[in-house]
């Protein structure tokens, strides 16, 4: 049963434009959403994070939007860069998962030149 | 960098079997989490220390276990490997309950 999911494999986008990742959970107890950042060979790196109390977080290039209601979360990063083509992954922890961080499988981000 | 450091970087050993990863959590953090991740998988998480005690368990063979030491280093024990354990095993650490930082991870060939 996988409470997180990341329905998209891989993305492919233009340098420039803007970059809309996507994450849905199914567990309703989740209450805190994170990104991660992950290139081949090396451990994900933390990218940005938002808590159930607020429905966006930005921070430079990176937003992420929450939408409670709909059990979604996303990812923009805008403008696109080249550096950015990795695999994404969200995560997400609550009360019910002893605030284990619960992950979805990724999403390739390929940004074309 | 992280500040959370693994070794070795690469394992090659066969089926059959037993080794042992090791990873230095960054100063000050006291969470210790494993996690597998096999060929285009997600992360798989296996097990979380917490200050030297198990805190809690994911998806870990009974073939595998961990512990955690004194000067909060941890390590991961793998043992009757099977081709199928082939795979990068990252360690991450936290404060706790806060973002995970994670270790460049050791990739584990079994042939």
């Amino acid at each position: 049963d996988q409470q997180v999911k990341q329905n998209s494999p891989s993305l492919s986008v233009q340098e420039g434009r803007i970059s809309i990742l996507n994450c849905d959970y199914t567990n309703s107890m989740f209450d805190y959403f994170l990104w991660y950042k992950k290139y081949p060979a090396e451990g994900p790196t933390f990218l940005i994070s938002i808590s159930s109390i607020k429905d966006k977080n930005e921070d430079g290039r990176f937003t992420v939007f929450l939408n409670k209601s709909a059990k979604h979360l996303s990812l923009h990063i805008v403008p696109s860069q080249p550096g950015d083509s990795a695999v994404y992954f969200c995560a997400a922890s609550g009360r019910d998962s002893n605030y284990q961080l619960i992950w979805g499988a990724g999403t390739k981000l390929i940004i074309k030149p | 960098d992280s500040g959370v450091t693994q070794t070795p970087k690469h394992l090659i050993t066969a089926t059959g079997q037993r080794v042992t990863l090791r990873c230095s959590p960054r100063s000050g953090d006291l969470s210790v989490y494993w996690y597998q991740q096999s060929l285009d998988q997600g992360l798989q998480f296996l097990i979380q220390y917490y200050n030297g005690e198990e805190r809690a368990k994911g998806n870990i063979l009974e073939r595998f276990s961990a512990q955690q030491f004194p000067d909060l280093h941890s390590e991961l024990n793998l043992s009757s490997l099977e081709l199928g354990d082939s795979a990068l095993y990252f360690c991450a650490s936290s404060v706790e309950g806060d973002e995970q930082f994670f270790g460049p991870g050791t990739r584990l060939t079994v042939l």
